[in-house]
């Protein structure tokens, strides 16, 4: 596509549900990241994925998260009995590769856990 | 863990004055990469440094890469009303995975026309 998409841009769940966040990143890409922002602060680094494979998941904050990509292009972002400190922005952004290291960011989606 | 820290963080200036955010890490990187977010925006991505000392210029935007490679700064001369946002670095750690950008918490610029 032309852009990296995210879906959905607002997800309001409450406590204790599961989330999925989508993202689709610029066709042909090799890299995606996840990437998690609170307001005021620059993105943390959650993990990445080069193709299908996770290279790195030293940013994830517990084992309620996890993420997948399957087929070297989407990516689904899970979080499992979601929390409120979860709460946050969470974007995606794809590199054309791990040396062109660019990085496209996407919309974002925003996460309110009541 | 790598570290990398950004002052100020926040400028306010006078149309026309010229503005310098600096970022210092920890540990030497990689390579440095600048983003601009604009208010409810996303980051979008300015330039990476990658060589010792390397100096790049983008019209009024001046970037700079330290020696030791653990410094940069992002120099706007002139700024304009168009030159809002949150400037952030982004570093690359040699110890870290090549896709693991540790970004500052970046300095929030605002101009008054």
């Amino acid at each position: 596509g032309a852009g990296v998409s995210q879906s959905p841009r607002y997800k309001v769940t409450k406590r204790g549900q599961d989330v999925a966040l989508r993202c689709d990143p610029i066709s042909g890409h090799v890299s995606l990241y996840w990437y998690r922002q609170a307001l005021g602060q620059g993105p943390e680094f959650l993990t990445y994925f080069n193709y299908e494979a996770q290279q790195d998941k030293s940013g994830l904050p517990n084992d309620r998260f996890s993420a997948e990509r399957p087929e070297g292009s989407i990516s689904t972002l899970t979080i499992q009995r979601t929390e409120q400190r979860d709460s946050a922005m969470y974007r995606c952004a794809s590199s054309f590769d791990s040396v062109n290291t660019e990085a496209f960011f996407g919309q974002g989606t925003r996460l309110t856990v009541v | 863990g790598q570290q990398v820290m950004q002052i100020p963080q926040y400028q306010h200036v006078q149309e026309g004055e010229d503005f310098t955010t600096y970022c210092n890490s920890s540990t030497t990187l990689s390579n440095i990469q600048w983003y601009k977010q604009r208010p409810g925006g996303h980051p979008v991505f300015l330039i990476q440094l990658v060589k010792s000392g390397e100096v790049k210029k983008q019209k009024r935007l001046t970037f700079q890469f330290g020696e030791a490679k653990k410094n940069s700064s992002l120099h706007i001369t002139a700024t304009q009303t168009t030159d809002v946002g949150t400037y952030f670095c982004a570093g690359g750690d040699y110890g870290g995975s090549q896709g693991n950008l540790i970004f500052g918490k970046g300095t929030k610029l605002s101009v008054k026309p």
